[in-house]
């Protein structure tokens, strides 16, 4: 089975803070996603990446950013964390294919407090 | 631009009895259509999804679904609730972004099965 992890369930930071959030998957998955959860919101699509050293803007990448050294590990970054990032943040990864139609995988989620 | 709708915050149904939860789609070419579900505190769970051929896709957990491709609509069901199939559903549509395959995901439908 495919796993995805995330570093921390729960998070709490201060507004100003340098924030890193860690994703690892171990199926050798091509794609890796960040999503952002909030109620009425759904899922928003914040950065994802295709492959190693690659990385795409999503619908809402204002304040994060997003780093991809190593194929199994994608991290997203909040230079200066804000109060309004306190939000749930999903990861997800999906093997490539050529119609682009693999489910993908979530991680847990990490649950992130900006006081 | 893809879009997800799911006209419902909550659905209630009683245990045993059948359950539908709705979803409708707007894209361009052929729809890819994902169903996922989430327990409390924990990250989304694939259910099914819709590539070609039968309207009628079964996944997980007894959950099927069904893809009407006049209505844009693919609703997901189950002919006898469960309380454990409490959770959160989302519905999710293939789309692009910056000529990437992504999903965009609906706003979620709680359900809410009762004894």
């Amino acid at each position: 089975d495919v796993k995805v992890t995330q570093s921390s369930r729960y998070l709490v930071k201060r507004t100003g803070e340098k924030v890193f959030l860690e994703c690892v998957q171990d199926m050798d998955h091509e794609n890796m996603f960040w999503y952002r959860q909030d109620p009425g919101l759904g899922l928003r699509l914040i950065y994802f990446s295709y492959d190693v050293k690659m990385k795409e803007k999503g619908d809402i990448p204002e304040g994060y950013s997003v780093s991809r050294e190593k194929k199994e590990r994608f991290s997203l970054i909040l230079e200066s964390a804000s109060t309004n990032q306190t939000s749930m943040y999903l990861c997800a990864s999906r093997r490539s294919g050529p119609y682009s139609y693999n489910e993908q995988f979530f991680g847990p989620g990490t649950r992130l407090t900006v006081l | 631009a893809q879009s997800v709708a799911q006209p419902e915050d909550q659905v209630n149904v009683a245990e045993g009895n059948p359950l539908t939860v709705k979803c409708t789609y707007s894209v361009s070419g052929n729809p890819y259509l994902f169903w996922y579900v989430q327990y409390p505190n924990r990250g989304l769970q694939f259910l099914l999804k819709y590539i070609t051929g039968d309207n009628l896709v079964k996944g997980s957990y007894g959950f099927e679904a069904e893809f009407n491709k006049s209505q844009t609509s693919f609703h997901l069901k189950k002919p006898s609730a469960l309380v454990s199939d409490s959770a959160l559903y989302f519905c999710a549509v293939r789309g692009f972004s910056s000529g990437y395959s992504t999903l965009t995901f609906g706003k979620g439908t709680m359900l809410l099965v009762s004894p």
